[in-house]
């Protein structure tokens, strides 16, 4: 079992495009989470998605979109970057009903 | 609203010296305490909870509602115990499915 994981591992983008990161969570689990970490901060939840709807969200501005799809995975959309943006995007999973959150290594995005 | 205070950047120690790592929070009601460690070039993981009330790698923590704290204490540091080191905490209003970090501690344990 490879674990949570992510692509692309760096991902460089300019102020106003749009960026989409992905997410395969861990066999056998059915929640996915997004976080983003900005530099020198711990993670900061972004949002979560269960049986492909958005099930709780944090204090993030609509630009920040996401996916689940049947199989799972998941899918961060940010539009209209800004250099703000500029984190390392971490993607965690567990199961249902299981407290323990995976963390995948993440995305760094970087906004010039 | 939740919070989570790592009042120390870095903490520096010498191998075999005691070592606590301070976490406060703030919450209105009932949360659950986690410790999260990241080591060199791997990812985040958990490396305890409060409610589990155990020892992983000789580290405990103790949740004192009094103070609202959540320290992580060594006896005896090792040298493979520096990481940075998250303190985090998840509540009632997420049905305890998200998590809220501190900004995080890096331990340093020099031979």
């Amino acid at each position: 079992d490879a674990g949570v994981t992510q692509s692309p591992t760096h991902l460089i983008k300019t102020r106003g495009q749009q960026v989409t990161l992905r997410c395969s969570p861990k066999s056998g689990h059915d929640t996915v989470s997004w976080y983003q970490q900005a530099l020198g901060q711990g993670p900061q939840f972004i949002f979560q998605y269960y049986e492909e709807e958005e099930r709780q969200r944090g204090n993030f501005p609509d630009r920040f979109s996401g996916h689940q799809f049947p199989n799972y995975s998941s899918e961060l959309n940010v539009n209209a970057l800004l250099l703000g943006d500029s984190a390392l995007y971490l993607c965690a999973s567990r199961g249902n009903r299981q407290e323990k959150l995976f963390f995948g290594s993440g995305t760094q995005l970087s906004v010039l | 609203a939740q919070r989570v205070t790592q009042p120390e950047k870095l903490l520096s120690v010498f191998k075999g010296a005691p070592v606590e790592l301070k976490c406060n929070y703030s919450y209105s009601g009932s949360p659950e305490l986690f410790w999260y460690v990241q080591y060199s070039r791997q990812r985040l993981q958990l490396l305890l909870r409060h409610i589990s009330r155990e020892s992983i790698k000789g580290f405990t923590a103790d949740l004192n509602k009094g103070e609202t704290s959540f320290h992580l204490k060594k006896p005896f540091a090792q040298e493979e115990d520096s990481a940075m080191y998250y303190c985090a905490l998840s509540g009632r209003d997420s049905g305890y499915s998200t998590l809220t970090f501190g900004k995080g501690t890096m331990l340093l344990v020099s031979p």
